[in-house]
This record gives structure tokens, C-alpha cells and sequence, in this order.
């Protein structure tokens, strides 16, 4: 069965600090991995994709890649009041191109 | 990325009817896809709209529940039928980015309570 997992959280960060969000796959084979953030109310918006092992750097965002670990992470740097949202993982796994998502991990960042 | 717009963004209806989502986007897309997301759970995928053929729904889901119309390529409208309180959710429409990656993008949504 395909999973995405993430920890629920909520995780908590001062204003300023790094915020680091885990997610785990299930199938070793998959390609694309890509970060939402969902505020509140809001539908998910695509903030960060990844498809190589290594690091991607976008501003504050650093998207990490292990595909022999299986395991995909998101760092926010300088962390905002913000950027206080759900952050959903999403990996297209089993050869589809229709991504599966985890449930997200809600950061508070507070001041 | 393609500008999407759902309709109605929120209702509130009673239990045993049925409601019509729209999604429209701004350019044309090959496929379209609904999903479901249910207080404080994930995207759940309904289906895969295709125009000019059936949509091709998931585990769980089934055209008598959920009929889905996709007349052209910008449009799609997805019809939640005999409605219950467990259909209380948020359902969002979403297409595919223009990379050959998959990525994909969601329309506002559209909030629905079943009283």
C-alpha cells in the first residue's frame, strides 16, 4: 500500500528560528516529491518540488531529498508568524502521476 | 500555473439532495482532478476527469455518488448525489502544472456542510 507519512505536530517554533518538517514514503521507486503549505481555510498551494537527491533551495526554503532513506524534508529558515500553516508532503509513488499525499504537519510559529 | 475557479465556494445543505460543483480554469488542461478533503484528514483523490470519455474514479468512490461531467478542456463539474452529514467536507478541483513532473495545482475549493 502507498503511504506518505507525516508527523501531525503541531510544531511549534520561535519567530526567527528553523523549522524542520519530516516526511516519509513507502515505495522506493518514486520520482517527484512536492511541499504544500494549506493555511487554514485555504487549499493547498505548491511551494516546493524536488525530483534528485540532495538539496533544493528556494528564499527560506530548502526542500531535502534521501530516496536511499526514503525520506523528504522541508527546512524553513528564518521562520515567520506567517508561515503558521499545514504543510502537506506529497509523492508520486507506484509509477503514477498522481501524487499521494500525507496527512501535513501544522507548524505555529510564534513570536 | 493556471488560474482555477470553483463554484460555489461554500453551502450548506440538507440531508438527501444533491449539489453541483463547478470548476473552471483559464487555459485548456488535458485532465482535471477532484479530490476530497475531510476535517483535519488529507486530499483524498475521487477522480480523474478526462473530456471526451468516462472519469475514472478511485477505491471507494463511485459514479452514482459522485457523477462527474467534463464538457471541454477548461471545464468540469462534479455532483455530490443524495447527500449525508459524512459527505461534510472541503472539495477541491486541481490540475496538472506544464512540467513533465506532475506537480499539481488546486482550485480554491469549494466548503460543504450537510445538515
Amino acid at each position: 500500500q502507498k503511504e506518505v507519512e507525516q508527523n501531525s505536530g503541531p510544531l511549534s517554533v520561535p519567530e526567527g528560528a528553523i523549522a524542520s518538517l519530516n516526511c516519509t514514503y513507502s515505495d522506493r521507486g518514486s520520482q517527484s516529491f512536492f511541499w504544500y503549505r494549506q493555511y487554514s481555510g485555504k487549499s493547498p498551494e505548491l511551494i516546493m518540488s524536488i525530483y534528485s537527491n540532495g538539496d533544493k533551495e528556494d528564499g527560506r526554503f530548502t526542500a531535502q531529498l534521501n530516496k536511499a532513506s526514503q525520506y523528504v524534508s522541508l527546512l524553513i529558515r528564518d521562520s515567520q508568524p506567517s508561515d503558521s500553516a499545514t504543510y502537506l508532503c506529497a509523492v508520486n509513488m507506484g509509477g503514477s502521476y498522481i501524487p499521494t499525499f500525507g496527512r501535513g504537519t501544522s507548524l505555529i510559529v510564534h513570536p | 500555473s493556471a488560474v482555477i475557479s470553483q463554484k460555489p465556494s461554500r453551502d450548506i445543505c440538507q440531508r438527501g439532495t444533491s449539489l453541483t460543483i463547478q470548476c473552471q480554469v483559464d487555459s485548456q488542461v488535458t485532465m482535471m482532478f477532484w479530490y476530497r478533503q475531510q476535517p483535519g484528514q488529507s486530499l483524498t483523490l475521487i477522480a480523474t476527469a478526462n473530456q471526451g470519455s468516462e472519469a475514472t474514479y478511485e477505491s471507494g468512490f463511485v459514479i452514482d455518488k459522485f457523477p462527474i461531467s467534463r464538457p471541454n478542456l477548461t471545464f468540469s463539474t462534479l455532483t455530490v448525489s443524495n447527500m449525508s452529514p459524512e459527505d461534510s467536507s472541503i472539495y477541491l478541483c486541481s490540475v496538472e502544472g506544464r512540467s513533465s513532473y506532475n506537480e499539481q495545482f488546486f482550485g480554491p475549493g469549494t466548503r460543504l456542510t450537510v445538515l
